[in-house]
């Protein structure tokens, strides 16, 4: 599977914007980029997905580079609410019933 | 908004007990799956099913675990012989059948405490 590397942990002021990044250099071409996050004590909530073109939703937006090896997941304004493990998942042409291979995540501090 | 639920919330067991966790998928959801993360620990998958039958699982998904989906709404995960390891957070989660979606909706999850 390729994998993804993401920093164990970030921070970031209430209301101002994040940049999560992460790096899957050994993506393939059918590869699917996929953000989840974690709210402490709750499932994982799906965030945003994309292929090779910038994706906006309400959540969120994710930058994908030119050449796909790195991504970066834009929370425009961060509330408390968003303090949460971000994982940056490679999902195979992205088929449902395809397993999502969760790494360590990015725990993003939201501090007021 | 539809949402995947999850039963019981904490299940606390002797060892070499039996457990079944059950879970209601999005009514319209075809894609079922279960992930599980011990404490402190990764989320990890444990078996995806569709279509009465599964469809791919993982190492950790042996012989003592089995799952089903007994009637229309709900997907059941069953451990036969419980073991300490076994003790983590179980998640289910649900998906439609789009063409170009994996997006997959989880539950709020199962707490099992094997003693």
């Amino acid at each position: 599977d390729a994998k993804t590397t993401q920093p164990n942990s970030m921070e970031s002021n209430e209301e101002e914007p994040v940049h999560l990044p992460c790096n899957h250099s050994t993506i393939s071409g059918t590869d699917y980029i996929h953000w989840y996050r974690q709210l402490p004590s709750q499932g994982p909530e799906y965030v945003i997905h994309g292929l090779t073109s910038n994706v906006n939703n309400r959540m969120a937006s994710l930058a994908i580079a030119e050449d796909r090896k790195s991504s970066t997941l834009i929370l425009h304004r961060a509330t408390l609410r968003d303090a949460a493990v971000y994982y940056c998942i490679l999902s195979y042409e992205n088929n449902a019933g395809n397993m999502l291979t969760f790494g360590g995540g990015t725990r993003l501090m939201v501090k007021p | 908004e539809p949402e995947v639920t999850q039963t019981p919330s904490h299940q606390v067991t002797q060892m070499g007990q039996e457990v079944i966790l059950r879970c209601v998928p999005i009514s319209n959801h075809l894609y079922f799956y279960w992930y599980r993360q011990i404490l402190g620990q990764k989320v990890e998958f444990l078996v995806s099913f569709y279509n009465n039958e599964i469809s791919e699982k993982s190492e950790i998904f042996d012989d003592q675990f089995s799952v089903e989906r007994p009637d229309g709404s709900n997907f059941t995960l069953k451990i036969r012989s419980t073991k300490l390891e076994d003790s983590a957070m179980y998640f289910c989660a649900s998906s439609e059948p789009l063409a170009g979606g994996n997006e997959q909706f989880f539950g709020p999850g199962t707490r099992l405490t094997v003693l």
